[in-house]
């Protein structure tokens, strides 16, 4: 079955460092990846997608790219903040699973930034 | 507009009592899921509703786990004869046709 793979955290960093937090996944289709973001206190939101192959989803200072060779989206920011702080979860929702398309995600992983 | 809203935020239950959540979607989103998000996990995909219709229940953990959208609107998880594993959030999720799926604040479940 699908399953997806995400970088242990927890992860510390000071403010303006580079972040990158890794995410593979397995499945049996054609996925469309995601990446959402769990503030304290707050439900899940998306940050950004990618539909294909190749395909860089970007918002808010972060990018990730589908690498379908590697399996992998993993996801990237130049320059974190203290407003980053959160959980980030790695996602997939599989063509192949039928017309639901429920979203699996990885274990997430705690980022906290500090000023 | 409105978002996924979801009531109760917190629930705490006695082993063996019985529990209902609730989540209103938002307005005009045919489908409707709901995960089980345990500590320090991430969310596992529970059932899906196409309006009224139960699709895909092949995530509910037991028989004890029951879900309702009678009217293709607000739905319901009901679990009965609460376990304390049955401890954890329990998130519900709406989209409009195959667009991307939004998410209510979650009930927290804590079993005694």
């Amino acid at each position: 079955g699908d399953s997806v793979t995400q970088m242990e955290g927890p992860v510390t960093l000071s403010e303006e460092a580079f972040l990158t937090i890794n995410c593979t996944y397995t499945a049996t289709g054609y996925p469309s990846l995601f990446w959402y973001v769990q503030y304290p206190g707050e439900g899940l939101q998306l940050l950004l997608k990618a539909t294909k192959a190749d395909d860089k989803g970007s918002n808010k200072g972060f990018e990730a790219t589908y690498r379908k060779e590697t399996t992998s989206f993993h996801l990237e920011k130049g320059s974190v903040q203290v407003s980053d702080s959160a959980v980030y979860f790695c996602a997939l929702s599989d063509l192949g699973s039928g017309s639901a398309r429920q979203l699996t995600f990885g274990s997430g992983t705690q980022l906290t930034v500090l000023p | 507009g409105a978002g996924v809203s979801q009531s109760p935020r917190y629930k705490v239950a006695k082993r063996g009592q019985d529990v209902a959540l609730r989540c209103d979607p938002i307005s005009g989103h045919v489908s409707l899921f709901w995960y089980q998000q345990a500590l320090g996990q991430g969310p596992e995909f529970l059932t899906y509703f196409q309006n009224e219709a139960q699709l895909d229940k092949s995530g509910l953990p037991s028989d004890r786990f029951f879900a309702e959208r009678p009217e293709g609107s607000v739905s319901t998880l009901k679990i009965q004869r609460t376990q304390q594993e049955d401890s954890a959030v329990y998130l519900c999720a709406s989209r409009f046709e195959r667009d991307t799926q939004y998410f209510g604040p979650g009930t927290r479940l804590t079993v005694l």
